[in-house]
């Protein structure tokens, strides 16, 4: 089956920087993509990795290694607006979409 | 450019009652259309996806149903409304994959509470 795991929920503090994991295993990749989605609200695209390496947008950077099945999601100068839950999601072989649960990230002042 | 937009945002309806989501899209054409559920503290469920006018394909057997009656709108329909169906309802579109990375952009949601 077609699997993603990311933590359920983190916990940073206001002016840090956290780190999110997502692992997957798909059958066949055309790329990975973070969403951000705050209580309530709908998902927001954040990024898009389809190659190897880093991509860096502002305070927010994603690394994606295709061999290891394996990307993260870096947030840097933590805002207590950055308080939402980030969406890992994989295109498979046939550009079907597959969605992580979620990582639910707390800022604390 | 482009935007879309979905209704009701809000929406409580008794079991068995029927239900109608509404989603239109404007600024493209011919757009991948997507409904998605989230139930409380969990991840995305694709209902229903659809590459053209009259084209739906289902992800899930249940009491749902979809249609997409014009090329940038798409409708999310229930005759009986079940418990289960509560959750928060998303619309999203996109481009076709390879014309783009093919990111979706989402609508503002619909809650369904059903009693």
């Amino acid at each position: 089956g077609q699997n993603i795991d990311q933590p359920t929920e983190m916990t940073a503090t206001e002016g840090a920087i956290v780190q999110i994991n997502c692992t997957y295993q798909t059958s066949g990749f055309n790329g990975l993509f973070w969403y951000q989605q705050h209580a309530g609200e709908a998902p927001t695209f954040l990024s898009y990795n389809v190659l190897d390496g880093l991509e860096e947008k502002g305070r927010f950077s994603s690394f994606l290694s295709r061999s290891k099945g394996y990307s993260y999601l870096l947030l840097k100068e933590l805002q207590m607006k950055d308080s939402a839950s980030y969406l890992c999601a994989v295109f498979d072989s046939n550009y079907q979409l597959i969605w992580g649960a979620g990582t639910k990230l707390i800022i604390k002042p | 450019s482009q935007t879309i937009h979905q209704w009701p945002a809000t929406l409580v309806q008794p079991v068995g009652s029927p239900l109608s989501l509404e989603c239109t899209v404007e600024g493209t054409s011919n757009p991948n259309l997507y409904w998605y559920r989230q139930a409380a503290g969990r991840g995305l469920q694709l209902l229903f996806y659809s590459v053209g006018i009259g084209q739906i394909s289902s992800e899930v057997p249940q009491n749902l149903s979809a249609s997409r009656p014009q090329d940038r709108q798409f409708i999310l329909s229930s005759k009986k409304l079940l418990l289960s169906d509560s959750g928060f309802y998303l619309c999203a579109w996109s481009v076709l994959p390879g014309h783009g990375t093919g990111e979706l952009f989402f609508g503002e949601g619909s809650r369904l509470t059903v009693l």
